[in-house]
């Protein structure tokens, strides 16, 4: 009950186009829903996160749209350029943003 | 405003050894926290800090994990012996209070042979 899913495990799109990724979870509990970036050798950045009390949250080219009673959650990037290839990985928490549960993670490319 | 700062950022040991993993949290962010990233996955949370204080230790191994927060600053994880199933990238992230942002680290990868 603690997992959350994460789909697809890769994703290539091309410059210019849509890239959408997916999360399910089942623990009705988390309140917090972020979505992570994550470059090779680097940590883990914060992209972007939303609350269960709004179905969507935009900031500049990504979108979070979040479904509560189907608990699902997605990540959209419009407009996706090439150094956006990078590793993205949703995550849920029951207590603010600690504890966090990741998703087991999509790497995305972008071709030019 | 400086980052997470943690090292060495890269260690190779052999299996049955001991390592320790330093990390520097942002100036003033009272929660720290170590996770585990074996390659592929998401990272796993080990342990959370508030201030020098455990709050989560529940997937901590702690037959060969260990961390400390002395002075509620640094802390380091230890892990004596070491497995080869530990393989993976030690990340320490902080955040300013509690329920706060979580600021990564750029990790420690650990190998072990």
């Amino acid at each position: 009950q603690q997992q959350v899913k994460q789909s697809p495990q890769s994703l290539i799109v091309q410059k210019g186009g849509i890239s959408i990724i997916n999360c399910a979870y089942e623990n009705t509990a988390f309140d917090y829903f972020p979505w992570y970036q994550q470059f090779p050798g680097k940590g883990p950045a914060l992209l972007i996160a939303i609350r269960p009390d709004v179905s969507e949250k935009k900031e500049g080219r990504f979108t979070i749209s979040f479904n509560k009673s189907a608990k699902q959650f997605s990540l959209h990037i419009m407009d996706s350029q090439p150094g956006d290839s990078a590793t993205y990985f949703c995550a849920a928490s029951a207590s603010g943003a600690q504890k966090l549960v990741f998703g087991q993670g999509t790497r995305l490319t972008i071709n030019p | 405003e400086a980052g997470v700062a943690q090292s060495p950022r890269y260690k190779i040991i052999e299996k049955r050894q001991s390592v320790a993993f330093w990390c520097n949290p942002i100036s003033g962010h009272a929660t720290l926290y170590w996770y585990q990233q074996i390659l592929g996955q998401g990272p796993k949370l080990l342990i959370q800090f508030q201030n020098n204080g455990v709050v989560d230790d529940s997937q901590l191994p702690k037959d060969r994990f260990s961390a400390e927060r002395l002075k509620g600053v640094d802390s380091t994880l230890k892990i004596q012996p070491a497995k080869l199933e530990d393989s993976a990238v030690y990340l320490c992230a902080s955040s300013q209070f509690l329920t706060g942002e979580q600021y990564f680290g750029p990790g420690t990868r650990l190998t072990v042979t």
